[in-house]
């Protein structure tokens, strides 16, 4: 059974920084791409990175490009985002993903975690 | 960056009534790299169709997607208690890019 299974999440003062992990288990994590997608509350869905399988390619939401960096570690099977430079507009809940097809970093999402949340509050 | 727009915002329909959802991109969506999401309160969204018109795994055949280029519709044929829901579309031919969402709420 595929699981992701976000950590990292809580409260956060402007400015300041927050690293989000992603643990994987259930397929083998080095065959995918991964990213992060947030979801402020009540909201829709914000795609916010993702990084392909062998950290290759990297891409990001111009919402978040050079304040945010993904990254992976395949030999723990795990998924990363490290947040700078937070600010309120940040807030939200953010879900691990990946990636429906091997290889491919562009790929419908077949797998969600069930999302860490951010606050970002004086 | 492809925007995708859908329509509309709020849909109110009964059960056994059929479910109309469109999506409209700013810009044609490369090999139909369209997907639909289903997301309930409190929960992760799950993908119901993948590349316009494919199934995921498990989804029932009432649910069914169309389209091409720049403008792409889900159907609903029936609606069943458990399919009021949020419901996103999201592109992959460039980037990753979702629309704004539409409610299918009970009337």
């Amino acid at each position: 059974e595929v699981q992701l299974v976000e950590s990292g999440g809580g409260l956060v003062q402007p400015g300041r920084s927050l690293r989000l992990s992603c643990a994987a288990s259930g397929f083998t994590f080095d065959d995918y791409a991964m990213h992060w997608v947030r979801q402020a509350p009540g909201k829709g869905l914000e795609w916010v990175a993702g990084i392909s399988w062998n950290s290759g390619s990297l891409g990001y939401a111009a919402s978040v490009k050079g304040r945010f960096t993904i990254s992976r570690d395949n030999a723990k099977s795990s998924l990363y985002l490290q947040m700078n430079s937070l600010t309120p507009e940040d807030t939200a809940f953010y879900y691990c993903t990946k990636a429906a097809r091997m290889i491919a970093m562009a790929a419908e999402i077949d797998y969600w975690g069930q999302g860490t949340l951010v606050t970002v509050s004086p | 960056e492809i925007v995708l727009t859908q329509s509309p915002g709020t849909l109110s329909l009964s059960p056994g009534e059929r479910a109309t959802l469109s999506c409209k991109a700013s810009q044609s969506v490369s090999s139909n790299y369209l997907a639909w999401y289903q997301q309930k309160p409190g929960q992760a969204p799950r993908l119901l169709i993948f590349g316009a018109s494919s199934r995921a795994t498990g989804i029932p055949d009432r649910f069914s997607g169309s389209g091409s280029g720049t403008d792409f519709t889900l159907i609903i044929s029936r609606l069943e208690p458990e399919d009021f829901a949020v419901y996103f579309c999201q592109q992959y031919g460039s980037s990753l890019t979702f629309g704004g969402g539409t409610e299918v709420e009970i009337k």
